[in-house]
Parts: structure tokens; sequence; C-alpha cells
């Protein structure tokens, strides 16, 4: 157990709609990272924040969209959902920013979109 | 888009074998190369975070080398046991922080 939590653990929905994953870092951990990992693709960095600013974005489509709320949980806001949006979403947390500490991966939120 | 290679794709040893594999990233631009364990149905697990030309790292039987000129790292595990199978990935990360993973290598540890 890494420490990092994430909710819901599965997740169905349809096309078009919105879904909102939750993400608790491990304690005292201040940077929280997101990634996707679908079927056809490797794993992919979407956006990391820290201490609730965002400091770094990767892959991340513009119908998706992160915050870090000042108890430091993160959320991803999936919209307007699309069939090839299903995915496993990793969130991970670190004690720093600086990218060359380890980071804590989460049991991730698979979402299915039918 | 940064280009991050892993290879083999996939590798099959017997327990006992020692065995590397290869991560090859770009040379330019080196922030730090993140080595991780992924078992199936897990969430990727950190090994190493190497930073420095001619780093190595070592953890029980896994063990790492960074050569950041020429734009490579090898993980070696010496002594395969079956609980070593999973997928080994690693992940570029860049002085503009961008993170960029590799395509994993496979490995299956016959007991």
């Amino acid at each position: 157990d890494s420490g990092v939590t994430q909710t819901p653990k599965h997740l169905i929905t349809a096309t078009g709609q919105r879904v909102t994953l939750r993400c608790s870092p491990r304690s005292g951990d201040l940077s929280v990272y997101w990634y996707q990992q679908s079927l056809d693709q490797g794993l992919q960095f979407l956006i990391q924040y820290y201490n609730g600013e965002e400091r770094a974005k990767g892959n991340i489509l513009e119908r998706f969209s992160a915050q870090q709320f000042p108890d430091l949980h993160s959320e991803l806001n999936l919209s307007s959902l699309e069939l090839g949006d299903s995915a496993l979403y990793f969130c991970a947390s670190s004690l720093v920013a600086s990218g060359q500490e380890t980071q804590y991966f989460g049991p991730g939120t698979r979402l299915l979109v039918l | 888009i940064l280009n991050v290679e892993q290879s083999p794709q996939s590798l099959h040893v017997q327990e006992g074998d020692s065995t590397n594999f290869t991560c090859s990233f770009p040379s330019s631009n080196f922030y730090a190369l993140h080595w991780y364990r992924w078992e199936t149905a897990k969430s990727p697990e950190a090994l190493f975070v190497m930073t420095l030309n001619g780093d190595e790292k070592k953890k029980g039987r896994i063990s790492a080398t960074l050569n950041t000129k020429e734009g490579y790292s090898y993980l070696y595990i010496k002594g395969s046991q079956p609980e070593d199978s999973a997928t080994y990935l690693c992940a570029f990360r860049n002085a503009g922080n961008m993170l960029t993973f590799g395509g994993g290598t496979r490995l299956m540890v016959k007991p």
C-alpha cells in the first residue's frame, strides 16, 4: 500500500457525460501527478500539481481539467467523454516537485465509457 | 514528442538467470530518469530515480546504471526469481518538467 488513495475504483458511464476522479496523496506529500493508461498506448503523463498550483502539463486534452485543493487532495475532471477515454487513470504523489524525487502511485480508477 | 524506447519489449528467462534491459532517451535536456516495476493488476512501484551521469543504484538483486551523454540506462536483475515477473518501465524527465514513459519491458521468469 503506497498511501495514495483514489476513488472510485471503477466507473462506467456513457459518451458525452462528465466524471470526476479523486486522489488523496500520501500524508505529507505536496505534489500530485495524473496519468492515463489506455489499451493502445503506454502510460501517459497528464498533469502535475504542487501545493495547489499547476506545475507541469503533459498530454492532457482540453476536455480534461484538474485541480489541487488546499487540503492537497486532487480531482481530475473529464468531460464530453468519448469511447477512447476508456482507460486506467493513475494518481501519484511525491514530497516535493523537483522531478528527482520518488513518486508513489495510487491503485488507479478504471473508467469505461460506453 | 520525446522518444523514450525500451528494449526488449518482452523477455522470458529461467529462474536463476541474470538479465538486463535497456532504456534509451534523448541525451539533451536531461533532468532525471525513473525506473518503475509494474506487476499485473497493481500500480507502478518506484525502483530508482537516477540523476547524474555514471550513477549506479542497487536494490537487492536489481541494479541500474545511467549514461546521460549517450542517452541510455540499463536495468540488471541478478538471479531472476518468479516474483520478479513484471513490466519494468523507465520514465525520462527533461528540464522542462515533461515526463515521458517508455513502452516497458515485460519480464517473465519461469520456475
